[in-house]
C-alpha cells in the first residue's frame, strides 16, 4: 500500500542474535513508524521518525533501536533478540499534512526461538 | 488519557446482518478518527475516517457514528458479507501530533 515494502517478510532466529528489519517507501512521506502487533494488544508503537535522522521512542521501545539515513528507508534493529520480541512488525508512513491516514506495509513475521 | 478502548474483541455476524464495533477515548484533543481494516497476512488499510465536526459519515455499507459529548464513536457495517471478515481497528490522532493511537482491534467473522 502506497509503495511501502518491508523485508524480510518472515524471519526465524535465535535468542541473543541481532536482527534488522527494513522498511522502504517510494512516496517521499516525511513520517515513518514501526509497530508491533500481538493478540489482544492491537498495534503498539515502537519508534517513529519525523525526518531524516530524527527519531523518537514510542510506547514499547525497550530493546529496539531505529535509524533513518534516507527519507525512503527506516530500519528497526533488535540488538539482542529475546523470545518476548516474537511478533508481527509493521512499518507505516504518513505525509506532512496532519490528520491523514497512515499507510502500512504488509508486515514482517519474526519468530525468536 | 492516550488510550482508545475498543469493543468487542471479537464478533460473529450472519450474512446480511449489521456489524457494530464501538470505541471510546478520553483525550479531548483528538480530532481525527480513522477506522482501519486488516485482512490476514496484510497490513491495516484505511477504511473510513471522521472528524468531530460531524456526527455521522457514510461510505457505501460502512458508517461511522460519532458522539463528541460521550467521547465515543462506532463503526456500523450494513448488510455484512463474508468478504468483510477481517480485523478492524479504530484510531485517534490530533492536529499537529505525530502519533496515531490505535484500539486493540475487533476480529469480525461473517457467517455465510
Amino acid at each position: 500500500d502506497a509503495g511501502i515494502t518491508q523485508s524480510p517478510r518472515h524471519k526465524v532466529t535465535e535468542t541473543g542474535t541481532p536482527v534488522t528489519l527494513r522498511c522502504h517507501q517510494t512516496e517521499n512521506h516525511r513520517y515513518m513508524y514501526w509497530y508491533r502487533q500481538d493478540p489482544g494488544h492491537g498495534l503498539r508503537l515502537i519508534h517513529y521518525s519525523y525526518g531524516v535522522k530524527d527519531t523518537d521512542k514510542g510506547e514499547v521501545s525497550d530493546g529496539y533501536s531505529v535509524s533513518r539515513s534516507k527519507t525512503e528507508d527506516f530500519l528497526l534493529t533488535l540488538e539482542s533478540a529475546t523470545s518476548s520480541q516474537t511478533s508481527v512488525y509493521f512499518c507505516a508512513a504518513r505525509g506532512d499534512v496532519s490528520n491523514q491516514p497512515q499507510h502500512f506495509g504488509d508486515g514482517t513475521r519474526l519468530s525468536i526461538l | 488519557q492516550q488510550q482508545v478502548k475498543q469493543s468487542p474483541q471479537s464478533l460473529i455476524v450472519q450474512k446480511g446482518g449489521i456489524s457494530i464495533i464501538n470505541c471510546a477515548y478520553e483525550n479531548t484533543a483528538f480530532d481525527y478518527f480513522p477506522w482501519y481494516q486488516q485482512f490476514p497476512g496484510k497490513g491495516p488499510a484505511l477504511l473510513i475516517a471522521i472528524r468531530p465536526d460531524v456526527s455521522e459519515k457514510k461510505e457505501g455499507r460502512f458508517t461511522i457514528s460519532f458522539n463528541k459529548s460521550a467521547k465515543q464513536f462506532s463503526l456500523h457495517i450494513m448488510d455484512s458479507q463474508p468478504g468483510d471478515s477481517a480485523t478492524y481497528f479504530c484510531a485517534a490522532s490530533n492536529t499537529g501530533g505525530f502519533k496515531t493511537i490505535f484500539g486493540a482491534g475487533t476480529r469480525l467473522f461473517v457467517k455465510a
